[in-house]
């Protein structure tokens, strides 16, 4: 069982719609992170939060909109993608970085998109 | 050059074999390095952190040269259950960079 929760677990949208993913942590974890990941490839990091503040946006287009309302919950609003935009999507949390401890990530299970 | 590189892949293993990953980094501020497991359609799991001393949880061993900037990863005793991607992760500052992964099969 993972302990970073994402719902929902699938999702199917057209290109017009608007829809939010979730992810939850209860681990005490500062930072948080959003990554894709495309078939056969390693996952891509688009933001990560730091102490709830946006601290890396990869140069992601802005059809994704991150927001983290606590230190617990991140989301993913999402609006107008495109058929490419159809990936995983993973959650990840951990300590924040920087500095010399040795701070992996915990990943979500993911939401898989669709977009029609 | 990419960051973090790794075997190409697929390795193709009987069961019960040794198998043995390669990584390595091209930055020397790199701080800290881990080793995941994904399954197909799956997340990625942490599997191993990586440390200089070396260290080994049962069949696997982790180690890192940081004078080479290479890290690597040992599977004794390969079973089924071992067939998966492995991803090599390095931390450095803020930013997490992960290799493109290497696909183990073992074969029965």
């Amino acid at each position: 069982d993972t302990e970073v929760t994402q719902t929902p677990k699938h999702l199917v949208m057209g290109m017009t719609n608007k829809k939010s993913l979730k992810c939850e942590q209860h681990m005490g974890h500062r930072a948080m992170y959003w990554y894709k990941q495309k078939a056969k490839k390693p996952p891509e990091l688009m933001f990560v939060y730091s102490y709830e503040k946006l601290s890396i946006n990869e140069s992601v287009p802005s059809r994704f909109s991150p927001e983290c309302p606590n230190s617990s919950l991140l989301n993913l609003h999402l609006h107008a993608l495109q058929p490419e935009d159809s990936a995983l999507y993973l959650c990840a949390s951990s300590q924040p970085l920087g500095g010399a401890g040795n701070q992996p990530q915990h990943f979500g299970d993911g939401t898989r998109l669709s977009i029609l | 050059r990419k960051e973090v590189e790794q075997d190409p892949g697929p390795f193709n293993v009987p069961e019960g074999a040794t198998v043995a990953f390669n990584c390595t980094y091209s930055n020397s501020a790199s701080q800290s390095f881990f080793w995941y497991r994904q399954d197909c359609r799956k997340e990625p799991k942490l599997l191993m952190s990586v440390y200089s001393s070396g260290n080994e949880d049962g069949r696997f061993t982790a180690q890192l040269n940081r004078a080479s900037q290479y890290i690597s990863l040992l599977i004794r005793d390969s079973k089924l259950s071992d067939s998966a991607t492995y991803l090599c992760v390095v931390n450095r500052d803020d930013k997490i960079i992960f290799g493109k992964g290497t696909r183990l099969h073992i074969l029965p």
